[in-house]
């Protein structure tokens, strides 16, 4: 089957620092990657959908300038915090879509990042 | 629908017994709906889908059924393992958008 790889899985940086996510799509293109963030106990919230060659769509409530997005090539999305605060502190997941009809989504495995 | 709680409702089963999980979503242009399963510090494992045009779907010990009138989707496992134990989620997609939304949760805990 399809898989999304995520790296880091964990990252601990000391607040005002930036942290970047990648999210790639192993063994096919994903014209479409999303960005997801899950706080302890609760649901995966969409932050943004990440479009190759085009800029991302965010969530209202996301500030894209804190949350900088990529999508630079068919199998590479990145999403950077910047100026990472305590309360970025979360479960960032994100997930791929082949861009077919029906196709369903996959999931990478989730980067834990813990902010000092 | 979307939905954020300050803790997932536990659903406590015993091994061998018959899960339901129950979901509400809130979108009535909703039009494909899938179950999935997320272990501690994991990504979503894909369980099983459905389309609005049908109102039941079986796969290997799990059926998914969907009332489109109250807006309810609801996952059945069958013959609960401890392998179970998880949280599951439901999510929502409208139209050709690839966008999910998802559900609140329900931690599934299976007894030996």
């Amino acid at each position: 089957g399809a898989v999304v790889s995520q790296h880091p899985s964990w990252v601990i940086c000391k607040s005002g620092t930036s942290v970047k996510i990648e999210c790639r799509s192993l063994d096919f293109q994903a014209t479409t990657m999303f960005w997801y963030r899950q706080f302890p106990k609760q649901s995966l919230m969409l932050m943004a959908t990440s479009n190759e060659g085009s800029k991302a769509t965010y969530e209202q409530g996301v500030e894209k300038d804190k949350f900088l997005i990529n999508h630079a090539s068919l199998t590479l999305s990145t999403l950077t915090v910047t100026s990472a605060h305590p309360e970025d502190s979360s479960f960032y997941i994100c997930s791929a879509s082949r861009g077919t009809t029906n196709e369903k989504l996959f999931f990478g495995s989730g980067t834990q990042l813990s902010v000092l | 629908g979307e939905s954020v709680g300050l803790h997932l409702p536990t659903l406590s089963v015993q091994e061998g017994d018959n899960s339901i999980i129950n979901c509400a979503y809130s979108n009535s242009a909703s039009d494909y709906f899938i179950w999935y399963k997320q272990e501690s510090g994991k990504g979503p494992q894909f369980i099983i889908d459905i389309r609005s045009n049908m109102d039941k779907r079986q796969g290997q010990r799990v059926t998914v059924l969907l009332n489109k009138t109250v807006k309810h989707l609801s996952l059945q496992i069958a013959a609960t393992q401890p392998g179970d134990s998880a949280v599951y989620f439901c999510a929502e997609n409208v139209g050709s958008s690839y966008k999910l939304i998802f559900g609140s949760g329900t931690r599934l805990l299976v007894r030996p």
